[in-house]
């Protein structure tokens, strides 16, 4: 059965700060995808980022970055220089890739509050 | 913009009652859609897939019975909560590939 973790329930931290959301998953396939999602109090949920097994080439997009390691499973995820403004619940998830699902698996969620 | 919707954002309603959620998929058709269930401060967990043009298929405890899922069309998924009870109050969240929608905040009093 697929499984993600996120041992990290809550993270306080200072904006301007560095901070590691951590990620870790348990799949028997080997095709699947992983994902970063944003949820702020509003609810919704903001996509982040996917990424296929496949492809461990770690990536950055502004102050986000991801660290994707096969061989210990995690997908962790580092907010640089943060901003007051990325307080929210940060979900990891994982499908399966085979018939194109997108069904989804989901860690428990990082809340991070980042303090002025 | 977004490229999924729900409607409606909240509902509250009495016991007993039944209530429609709607997920559409703009710019985009969606042969599969996902309903997601949220208790507060708890992760999302899968309750159905909405498949296009056939029955949906329920995860392991829910109530299909309970949880009406009609896929009409290829950007149309709807869920009926029928005879809803507090204990069905909860945030629902319908997926479209990789997006979601905003959520509906159903409340049962």
């Amino acid at each position: 059965a697929q499984k993600v973790t996120q041992a990290q329930t809550e993270i306080s931290v200072v904006e301007k700060e560095d901070v590691t959301l951590d990620c870790v998953y348990e799949t028997r396939d080997t095709t699947y995808y992983l994902f970063w999602y944003k949820q702020p109090p509003s609810g919704e949920l903001v996509f982040l980022i996917r990424r296929n097994s496949f492809d461990e080439q770690n990536e950055i997009s502004g102050r986000y970055s991801w660290n994707f390691q096969k061989s210990t499973s995690s997908f962790n995820f580092t907010i640089t220089a943060s901003q007051v403004v990325d307080s929210a619940v940060y979900f990891c998830a994982l499908s399966e890739a085979s018939g194109g699902s997108e069904k989804l698996v989901f860690g428990k969620g990082t809340k991070l509050t980042v303090n002025p | 913009g977004a490229v999924v919707s729900q409607h409606p954002s909240w509902v509250i309603c009495k016991s007993g009652t039944s209530v429609k959620i709607e997920c559409r998929s703009l710019d985009f058709q969606a042969t599969t859609m996902f309903w997601y269930r949220q208790f507060p401060k708890q992760s999302l967990m899968l309750m159905a897939t909405s498949n296009e043009g056939s029955k949906a298929t329920y995860e392991q405890g829910v109530e299909k019975d309970k949880f009406l899922i009609n896929h009409a069309s290829l950007t149309l998924s709807t869920l009926t909560v029928t005879s809803a009870h507090p204990e069905d109050s909860s945030f629902y969240i319908c997926s479209a590939r990789d997006f979601f929608g905003p959520g509906t905040r159903l409340t049962v009093l």
